[in-house]
């Protein structure tokens, strides 16, 4: 089975704190994904990368940064956290078939900032 | 960015009713994914389908790709307390990419 590991599911930060969201994924899949929830707005891409060390932005990549050094790792850094980004993000991964393959879920890290 | 657009927001049930819900775009999507979402768990795929009209199925779940291409339907036959959850739609939004984006979502709910 697919396995998408997040490191923490729940947190509570200051604002202004930096913070780190982990995610790491036992599959080889080349591409990862993070993702935030929010009720009413569905998930929406906060970054995709395709590759070691290639990302690419998505729908809401602004207060947020990513890390990608080795395949299987994907992290994502709020540089400054903000009160309104508390929610609940979601790391996922798939297999690259450049037509919209499967993507795997890990269990979501819930971010309170404070 | 682009969206898709779920429909209904939420749905509240009896249980051993049939529930049907739709996703739609402004473009064409050439894949469509639809997950579940249990409470408190990352979504899990239920159903994908590769070309228009397609219709799938998946035990009592039935999902079908649009002939525009730029909707898809998701029916679920004979409802059962364990069908609740945030059902959402997700397909890639151009051609060549992996990156897939994620509907509004349907949320359900099943009253025994």
């Amino acid at each position: 089975d697919v396995k998408v590991t997040q490191s923490s599911r729940y947190l509570v930060k200051r604002t202004g704190e930096k913070v780190f969201l982990e995610c790491v994924q036992d599959m080889d899949h080349e591409n990862m994904f993070w993702y935030r929830q929010d009720p009413g707005l569905g998930l929406r891409l906060i970054y995709f990368s395709y590759d070691v060390k290639m990302k690419e932005k998505g729908d809401i990549p602004e207060g947020y940064s990513v890390s990608r050094e080795k395949k299987e790792r994907f992290s994502l850094i709020l540089e400054s956290a903000s009160t309104n980004q508390t929610s609940m993000y979601l790391c996922a991964s798939s297999l690259s078939t450049l037509r919209g393959n499967t993507i795997y879920f890990g269990e979501g890290s819930w971010l309170t900032v404070v | 960015g682009q969206q898709l657009n779920q429909s209904p927001q939420s749905m509240f049930i009896q249980e051993g009713e049939d529930v049907s819900m739709n996703c739609t775009s402004s473009s064409i999507f050439n894949t469509w994914l639809w997950y579940k979402q249990d409470p408190g768990e990352g979504p899990v795929l239920l159903i994908a389908l590769y070309k228009a009209g397609e219709l799938t199925s998946n035990g009592r779940l039935t999902a079908q790709f649009g002939i525009t291409r730029k909707d898809s339907f998701l029916n679920i036959s004979a409802s059962i307390p364990s069908d609740v959850g945030i059902y959402f739609c997700a397909g890639p939004p151009s051609y060549n990419t992996d990156k897939l984006i994620f509907g509004t979502g349907t949320r359900l709910q099943v009253f025994p």
